[in-house]
């Protein structure tokens, strides 16, 4: 089945312990993205991925790493998290980065950060 | 520069019909539609290209009018199943990149018995 995984799905934990979330696709897309979900703010686009080793900013990029070593997995990373980085935070993958093709997003990850 | 979506919220109830619409301040692209239902995941509704283009999904379709920098998504005799937050993204280059694709906030579409 084509599919966006991310994990977790859910995650409490305390400032300034660093944390992963991964995110695996299975469809061989070459274009990745992370958002972040906030009441009342949209999707706000984090980082994305082009192909693999090429990766750039989204709008908030602040406090967040990524990398895309394998075509299929683009992790994010969170080095020392804050509390307004509580967030819902989705992954997703389109075949390309030109605006014609539809992006797959994950369940989601529920990150919060005390 | 995120798109504005109108209106933020709409009640409907079962067979009504309702425009959302995307407005942008820059040349647009492409335009895509997304329903979220309440702790899922975006879906995606369809992609419209600059042209004028229409496209439908069912009962929903979608215009695209790339001089007004405008995309409009009619429902129309809406079911139960419409409803959701509704997202717009837009490129925000224009050029086809698909790397600054950016959301806007959102349309609340609740569709009652």
């Amino acid at each position: 089945e084509a599919q966006v995984t991310q994990n977790p799905r859910y995650l409490i934990t305390v400032t300034g312990k660093k944390l992963t979330v991964t995110c695996s696709q299975n469809m061989n897309h070459e274009y990745m993205s992370w958002y972040r979900q906030d009441p009342g703010l949209g999707l706000r686009q984090i980082y994305y991925s082009m192909n693999v080793e090429v990766t750039d900013k989204g709008d908030v990029p602040e406090g967040y790493k990524v990398s895309r070593k394998e075509k299929r997995n683009f992790p994010l990373i969170l080095e020392s998290p804050s509390p307004n980085q509580t967030s819902l935070y989705f992954c997703a993958s389109s075949l390309g980065g030109e605006g014609n093709q539809p992006q797959h997003f994950g369940d989601g990850t529920r990150l919060s950060i005390l | 520069q995120q798109p504005v979506q109108s209106p933020q919220a709409v009640i409907l109830r079962e067979g009504e019909d309702a425009v959302i619409n995307c407005s942008s301040s820059k040349a647009l692209y492409s335009v895509h539609w997304y329903r979220q239902k309440h702790g899922e995941a975006p879906v995606f509704l369809m992609i419209l290209l600059n042209g004028g283009e229409q496209k439908g999904h069912e009962k929903i379709s979608a215009s695209f009018n790339e001089k007004k920098q405008q995309s409009s998504l009619y429902l129309t005799a809406s079911q139960l199943s419409y409803s959701g937050t509704y997202f717009c993204g837009t490129g925000r280059n224009y050029g086809g990149s698909q790397g600054n694709l950016i959301f806007g906030k959102g349309t609340k579409l609740s569709v009652k018995p």
